[in-house]
């Protein structure tokens, strides 16, 4: 399984947009990239996922450059309620169970 | 649809005892897995199944069985409790990976405490 690095924390201010890059340096050519987003208490949401260039859907962004060893999700316009601790994984989808591995994500915090 | 749900939600074992934690989903997934979150860390994957009658080893499978019957249920149960299985034990559920979208839908967790 492909290894994944993200921060550890990062703060912003509400209403800004807020990218979270995750480094993947050896994924592989089956592998696709998808992002968790986890409140205190509860279990992780599925946000979005990609292959390649960029995908968008109406909670996030995310950016995949054309090596794919790295990928930014974008939050626009973050509220409060989007503290959370955001997973990046990557995993081959095509056939059989893919045992994920969650880091320990970035912790978000929402400045008011 | 309920989607997957857990149970109980909290539990207090004392070393030694056994128990079963529940989870169940509606959505006639094939895989089902179980994951602990310790504090400060990401969840490990325990046990999964890809259907029924089939379940195999995740990270962290010491201390813990698991059975698949039927594709609805997918019962974690501690034979006997040691306080290093206290933890956040979440239940998640999915369709086979496909050239498209994969998404694991999780529970809630039950909390478990063993003293």
């Amino acid at each position: 399984l492909a290894k994944t690095t993200q921060p550890i924390s990062m703060d912003s201010y509400e209403g800004q947009e807020v990218n979270i890059t995750c480094s993947h340096n050896n994924i592989a050519t089956n592998d696709y990239i998808t992002w968790y987003q986890q409140f205190p208490s509860q279990g992780p949401r599925f946000i979005i996922q990609g292959y390649k260039t960029k995908v968008t859907n109406e909670v996030a962004s995310l950016f995949i450059p054309a090596d794919r060893k790295s990928s930014t999700l974008s939050l626009p316009r973050v509220s409060l309620s989007d503290t959370a601790v955001y997973y990046c994984l990557v995993g081959d989808l095509v056939g059989g169970y893919q045992k994920v591995t969650f880091g320990i994500g970035t912790k978000l915090q929402v400045i008011p | 649809n309920a989607g997957v749900t857990q149970t109980p939600k909290f539990q207090v074992l004392k070393t030694g005892q056994s128990m079963t934690l529940q989870c169940a989903q509606d959505m006639n997934h094939e895989y089902m897995s179980w994951y602990r979150q310790d504090p400060g860390m990401g969840l490990r994957l325990i046990h999964y199944s890809v259907g029924a009658g089939i379940t195999d080893q995740g990270e962290v499978p010491n201390g813990y069985n698991v059975s698949r019957s039927t594709t609805e249920d997918f019962p974690l149960r501690l034979l006997s409790a040691a306080p290093s299985q206290t933890s956040v034990y979440f239940c998640a559920s999915s369709y086979p990976g496909t050239s498209g979208k994969d998404e694991q839908f999780f529970g809630p967790g039950t909390r478990l405490t063993v003293l």
